[in-house]
């Protein structure tokens, strides 16, 4: 399983976009880029997934370069609300659910 | 968006006592999953459940932890005999597919405190 390391926390401004960055040196061909976001108290919550290249969706952008060694997800225009831990994973495609590892995350914290 | 629903939000018991962690995973999910995280550390993976089987367990889901499905909407945690180092955050997930490129939807959680 490929390894990822990304920032231990980070703070930001309200409306501000946010870039999180998280290295995978090791990922495999079948791996996919998977980023979860957990509010205190509440459990993990999936944000986004990609692959290659980018992805957006309501909540989040998700941008892989070509040699998918690192991955960056980006909040725009965060708010007070989103202040969580984010959390970057590297699932294989077709693998267990045992297989999904959480590692420390990034903490965000979103100051007024 | 479709909820994974935990009773209760708060337990507490005394060591030795046995509990029962309940779940009600979205309705037309196939597999499920308990994971727990300890304050201050990383959520970890305790076991997997599919078409009323065990399908994976982690290391710490030992003699003392168990798994069922009651009836078709229900999915529970029991541990015999609990420990002061279960007292953790416990959180039920469920998926439509095995496949960890599938979305897990997660509760928010049972907390567990052991005296």
């Amino acid at each position: 399983l490929a390894k990822t390391t990304q920032p231990i926390s980070m703070d930001s401004y309200e409306g501000q976009e946010v870039n999180i960055t998280c290295s995978h040196n090791n990922i495999a061909t079948n791996d996919y880029i998977t980023w979860y976001q957990q509010f205190p108290s509440q459990g993990p919550r999936f944000i986004i997934q990609g692959y290659k290249t980018k992805v957006t969706n309501e909540v989040a952008s998700l941008f892989i370069p070509a040699d998918r060694k690192s991955s960056t997800l980006s909040l725009p225009r965060v708010s007070l609300s989103d202040t969580a831990v984010y959390y970057c994973l590297v699932v294989l495609r077709g693998g267990s659910a045992r297989q999904l590892t959480f590692g420390s995350g990034t903490q965000l914290t979103v100051l007024p | 968006e479709p909820e994974v629903t935990q009773t209760p939000s708060h337990q507490v018991t005394q060591m030795g006592q046995e509990v029962i962690l309940r779940c009600v995973p979205i309705s037309n999910h196939l597999y499920f999953y308990w994971y727990r995280q300890i304050l201050g550390q990383k959520v970890e993976f305790l076991v997997s459940f599919y078409n009323n089987e065990i399908s994976e367990k982690s290391e710490i889901f030992d003699d003392q932890f168990s798994v069922e499905r009651p009836d078709g909407s229900n999915f529970t945690l029991k541990i015999r005999s609990t420990k002061l180092e279960d007292s953790a955050m416990y959180f039920c997930a469920s998926s439509w597919t095995a496949s960890t490129n599938e979305k897990l939807f997660f509760g928010s959680g049972t907390q567990l405190s052991v005296l």
